[in-house]
């Protein structure tokens, strides 16, 4: 089983700024089966990322994904106060499909 | 448009069984692979099941291998997730979700709490 361990576990930005957020794996994924997902309090995850670096459909150009093999980054940039919510990267190359502890969000 | 709404889920006895469902729409239901996922309350995401478009391939999570069963109907567009011998770490609300690719999701459904307790 492949683990994912995402970093930091909190992030405190404020509106404006960029978010870096990481997700290592314990071994190499092809990028085109990574993803990321974002959760607010109370609501169903969302979709992303796709592929590493896919935005999913509605997704606005201030988010981005990048990275390959063990090493992927969510980056989104001029933070605005409907982004401060719960970030989860996974991989999903096949069964069992596994996901990060998650990244918190939140405003400084 | 697209939409997933789980039900089935409420408080249950150690050791009893719950059956949820997962009623799909707005897309062809027949032609997408159908996951669940769980989410303890306060706790990340854990992948519990999969099942293929036609229901002819089937894999689960280590941790409700042999005491969860996923199924589908695709006449009704319905995902089921029988579940049996239920423990307190089972509790989470559980999501449906619609698989692209190899599986990643989306969308999700709204969820449903499992709650198992005595």
């Amino acid at each position: 089983e492949i683990v994912l361990t995402q970093s930091p576990g909190t992030l405190s930005l404020s509106p404006g700024e960029r978010a870096t957020l990481s997700c290592r794996a314990s071994q190499s994924v092809s990028s085109s089966y990574f993803a990321w997902y974002q959760q607010k309090p109370g609501q169903s995850p969302r979709l992303l990322i796709y592929a590493a670096s896919s935005r999913a459909t509605g997704i606005p150009d201030r988010f981005s994904g990048s990275g390959s093999g063990t090493d992927f980054t969510l980056t989104i940039n001029r933070l605005e106060p409907k982004d401060f919510a719960v970030y989860y990267c996974q991989q999903y190359g096949g069964p069992p499909y596994t996901f990060g502890q998650g990244t918190k969000l939140e405003i400084k | 448009q697209v939409q997933l709404v789980e039900s089935g889920g409420g408080v249950v006895q150690p050791g009893r069984s719950l059956r949820l469902s997962c009623a799909a729409s707005g897309f062809s239901f027949s032609s997408y692979g159908m996951h669940w996922v769980r989410q303890a309350p306060g706790k990340g995401l854990e992948w519990v099941a999969v099942i293929w478009f036609d229901g002819s391939e089937k894999y689960y999570a280590d941790s409700v291998k042999g005491r969860f069963t996923i199924s589908r109907d695709n006449s009704k567009n319905t995902l089921d997730l029988q579940m049996s011998s239920l423990r307190a770490e089972d509790t989470a609300v559980y999501y449906c979700a619609r698989g692209f690719g190899l599986g990643y999701f989306d969308p999700w459904g709204q969820g449903t709490l499992v709650t198992v307790s005595s």
